[in-house]
């Protein structure tokens, strides 16, 4: 396990249209995170899973987003009916239980440009 | 409240030089932070953190350094190199321990 993988790098998408991302943790970490980040800010919280179960929402998660982690391993984000502010970098995160940011440990994102 | 910020966006230096960035937050019960790297590309990556009970931690080449009285934080960067070039963040869990806030971010630029 080289730590967490988001998929797609990149997406090119077309305002209205639905778009699905990808995340696998690290296969230990119980916990799961989404971030969003625009340019030239630091990431804001979306959302977070305990295992399965999704525990907090930010109010930046509207009703287009959805975020799901079915079996408590991979997750996936959805965004439907795209917005052109919707373009940002979305970064998925895990850990373990103890709150440390050494154990803390991101993806490289998925950079979303809405066209 | 919970935020944390930066002082300035970005930071020019010379290879070899020494680097300072800085962060000041504003809850005064905040007692845990953490220092980000983030290079093009590519997700935050731990560098150092430091709690609370502390005033200074170092790690290999960066000293993180805690002013209770002036909440206020900053990353010293020793014998900066290019790989060095990348946004650096401060960041802070929220008070229920689920997400980490960031600030804004300080952009190191290194020329050789």
């Amino acid at each position: 396990d080289t730590g967490v993988s988001q998929d797609p790098r990149h997406k090119i998408t077309k305002r209205g249209q639905n778009v699905t991302f990808r995340c696998d943790p690290i296969s230990e970490h119980n916990r799961l995170y989404w971030y969003r980040q625009t340019l030239g800010q630091g990431p804001e919280f979306l959302t977070y899973f305990q295992n399965e179960a999704q525990l907090e929402k930010s109010r930046l998660l509207s009703d287009r987003f959805s975020a799901e982690r079915p079996k408590g391993s991979f997750s996936t984000l959805e965004i439907q009916r795209t917005e052109q502010g919707d373009s940002a970098m979305y970064l998925c995160a895990s850990s373990t239980r103890g709150l440390t940011g050494y154990g803390y440990t991101f993806g490289s994102g998925t950079r979303l440009t809405v066209v | 409240g919970e935020s944390v910020g930066l002082h300035l966006p970005t930071l020019s230096v010379q290879e070899g030089d020494n680097s300072i960035i800085n962060c000041a937050y504003s809850n005064s019960a905040s007692d845990y932070f953490i220092w980000y790297k983030q290079e093009s590309g590519k997700g935050p990556q731990f560098i150092i953190d430091i709690r609370s009970n502390m005033d200074k931690r170092q790690g290999q080449r960066v000293t993180v350094l805690l002013n209770k009285t002036v909440k206020h934080l900053s990353l010293q960067i020793a014998a900066t190199q290019p790989g060095d070039s990348a946004v650096y963040f401060c960041a802070e869990f929220n008070q229920a321990g689920t997400a980490l806030i960031f600030g804004k971010g300080t952009t190191l630029s290194v020329s050789s």
